[in-house]
């Protein structure tokens, strides 16, 4: 499966505190992004790192990727109530010349933070 | 700016009913245009794909249907609806663009529920 993997499957931390989220993939990339979905919402795009990249920052989120382990995390450093949310990954494969966005998502981790 | 609109936000249908989910995009020409579905808040599965007016690709074999009318619309359907596709839906737009992977803009989503 070129489903991407994420753990932990959720987190559950004090307000203040950082939030680290993994994912892992089998397939060669050329770029992944994390995404964030309120309870019963649309996702929406939190940011994007590409094949060539190893680390991103964006407000209070890091993200890195390691291609040789085919892993990335994404780091939420601060943590607020508001940031409770799932976070998920996905990734798009390189398709030849051309690429049609789609993409493979995770199966995401729920974040719980606590004030 | 971009937006995307999907409706309606929530039915219950009887199963063997048929359904009918609309999407449109406004703000941008030629979009890729997706459905997902989520089962139980977790990983996205791609239905279905489209790259132009009249042009499908359906990722999954199911009870489901996609067409798309115009160039920014979007309309999921079946014929008679199974319990097995309730369920959270839903339709993204990206644009199309060489070299690398591409951000996809979600709508707020369906709540199917089939009893």
């Amino acid at each position: 499966s070129q489903q991407g993997e994420e753990d932990p499957q959720a987190l559950s931390i004090q307000e203040g505190e950082n939030a680290t989220m993994n994912c892992s993939y089998k397939t060669s990339i050329n770029n992944l992004q994390w995404y964030r979905q309120n309870s019963g919402r649309g996702l929406v795009h939190l940011i994007l790192i590409r094949s060539n990249e190893r680390e991103k920052h964006s407000g209070r989120l890091r993200v890195t990727l390691d291609t040789s382990k085919k892993s990335s995390s994404l780091l939420i450093t601060a943590s607020r109530a508001a940031d409770t949310a799932s976070y998920f990954c996905a990734f798009s494969s390189y398709a030849g010349g051309t690429s049609y966005g789609k993409l493979t998502f995770g199966q995401g981790t729920i974040l719980t933070v606590h004030p | 700016s971009q937006t995307i609109h999907q409706w309606p936000a929530t039915l219950v249908q009887p199963v063997g009913s048929p359904l009918s989910l609309e999407c449109t995009v406004e703000g941008t020409s030629n979009p890729n245009l997706y459905w997902y579905r989520q089962a139980a808040g977790r990983g996205l599965q791609l239905l279905f794909y489209s790259v132009g007016i009249g042009q499908i690709s359906s990722e999954v074999p199911q009870n489901l249907s996609a067409s798309r009318p115009q160039d920014r619309q979007f309309i999921l359907s079946s014929k008679k609806l199974l319990l097995s596709d309730s369920g959270f839906y839903l339709c993204a737009w990206s644009v199309l663009r060489r070299v690398s992977g591409n951000t996809i803009y979600f709508g707020e989503g369906s709540w199917l529920t089939v009893v």
